[in-house]
């Protein structure tokens, strides 16, 4: 049973370029959520996908899109890339419920230069 | 806007002795869930309280949901090497008066332990 899986691992950009992720959730799960760790922080919840819908969204730019396909697999977009975007992202998946609890992927570690 | 904070950032300790990190709403929270993400991981969720001044215990571990839903706590026994990570609390994100399922965590508390 493959747990939640993200590609690319690395990703090496230059400011104001664009950036594509990607996220497959874990096996039985339907809502997929993005967040971004800097190095030293907590992970920072950017949005939720339910149903190919954005449900939630935190406190982040427009310039962070993102998009669920109907196989649950979902896409986090980062336009005009800062230096700040520097982190790592995490998809983590869920079953739809208030308590249902995360499971995460290994992330993808974005250095913007 | 709502914050979850933990104390203290770092802690280390020996091998054996006790390490006890604690959680801080400024919401009263629905549930709480800890993780612990190792060096290089990602969070790995350990468990969820839901009633208030509920207590669970993990082998080795033990967690406490504070009378007024606002805090928490985890305990570790005995550290072992294996404990080394960092430990994050997190509570539902409070969105029109409502309990939503996006989580907010705290900054966590780094744990390394030397034998």
């Amino acid at each position: 049973d493959a747990g939640v899986t993200q590609s690319p691992t690395h990703l090496i950009k230059t400011r104001g370029q664009q950036v594509t992720l990607r996220c497959s959730p874990k096996s039985g799960h339907d809502t997929v959520s993005w967040y971004q760790q800097a190095l030293g922080q907590g992970p920072q919840f950017i949005f939720q996908y339910y149903e190919e819908e954005e449900r939630q969204r935190g406190n982040f730019p427009d310039r962070f899109s993102g998009h669920q396909f109907p196989n649950y697999s979902s896409e986090l977009n980062v336009n005009a890339l800062l230096l700040g975007d520097s982190a790592l992202y995490l998809c983590a998946s869920s079953r739809r419920g208030r308590n249902s609890p995360l499971h995460f992927g290994n992330g993808t570690r974005l250095t913007v230069t | 806007g709502q914050q979850v904070m933990q104390i203290p950032q770092y802690q280390h300790v020996q091998e054996g002795e006790d390490f006890t990190t604690y959680c801080n709403s400024s919401t009263t929270l629905s549930n709480i869930q800890w993780y612990k993400q190792r060096p290089g991981g990602h969070p790995v969720f350990l468990i969820q309280l839901v009633k208030s001044g509920e207590v669970k215990k993990q082998k080795r571990l033990t967690f406490q949901f504070g009378e007024a839903k606002k805090n928490s706590s985890l305990h570790i026994t005995a550290t072992q090497t294996t404990d080394v990570g960092t430990y994050f609390c997190a509570g539902p994100e409070i969105q029109l008066n409502q309990a939503g399922t996006a989580l907010i965590f705290g900054k966590g508390t780094t744990l390394s332990v030397s034998s």
